[in-house]
């Protein structure tokens, strides 16, 4: 079964860039699927980031969108996501998702990696 | 962007009860909802996708109904596992948006 696992700098300071990486195993990155990065404040809810296609086609939240930028590595099996002028607002747990098979309203999220915490602080 | 409301944002139930949460969308999303259990420092985990199918492995007493804006996850007969934050999610339109969840706690 799929698997994914995030990773990254868990203290990123304000004004610079937030850079965290989605390993999948159990299954390919190239099958069709979209790929999706969520992310959830202390004690609040979820938002979604964006995602990508194995193709490197993406979507992103227009909240974020200037600042976001996710990519793919298909020779290692993983995604990417990068968010950049970060502030405190950014502290959040982010969370990689696979999306549901690639068709029309398709995009709920199973399985999620366990997600990461990331503190915008100096 | 498509606003989800969820009702109520908490509820006391005991072990046994049959619960149900509602979720309403700011415009029609035909079936394109989704509900997700999240516990204390666990990811979430998807129960029910296009409004009404049961996600694998996941028990009968867990379902879904609705179309257009009012939704509706409902929890047959509680059981202590189930004790947890419920939120619905839209993937109707991009961005997709999420309820601001129901907690569900013991009472």
């Amino acid at each position: 079964q799929v698997q994914l696992q995030e990773s990254g700098p868990g203290l990123v300071k304000p004004s610079g860039t937030l850079s965290l990486t989605c390993a999948v195993s159990g299954g390919s990155i190239s099958s069709s699927n979209w790929w999706s990065w969520i992310r959830q404040p202390p004690g609040k809810g979820l938002e979604w980031i964006g995602e990508i296609y194995h193709s490197g086609s993406t979507n992103y939240n227009p909240s974020l969108k200037s600042r976001v930028t996710i990519s793919v590595d298909k020779s290692k099996n993983q995604f990417s996501l990068k968010l950049s002028s970060v502030t405190a607002a950014d502290t959040a747990v982010y969370y990689c998702a696979r999306n549901g098979i690639a068709v029309a309203g398709s995009r709920w999220f199973d399985p999620w990696g366990q997600g990461t915490l990331v503190t915008v602080s100096s | 962007d498509i606003q989800m409301t969820q009702s109520p944002s908490s509820l006391s139930a005991s072990v046994g009860d049959r619960v149900t949460i509602t979720c309403r969308a700011s415009q029609s999303i035909s079936s394109y909802l989704n509900w997700y259990q999240q516990k204390p420092g666990k990811a979430p985990k998807l129960l029910i996708y296009a409004a009404s199918s049961l996600q694998s492995g996941v028990p009968s007493r867990f379902s879904g109904s609705g179309s257009g804006t009012d939704f509706t996850l409902t929890i047959s007969s509680l059981q202590p596992e189930d004790f947890a934050t419920y939120y619905c999610q839209q993937s109707y339109s991009t961005p997709s948006t999420f309820g601001q969840g129901t907690r569900l706690e013991i009472k």
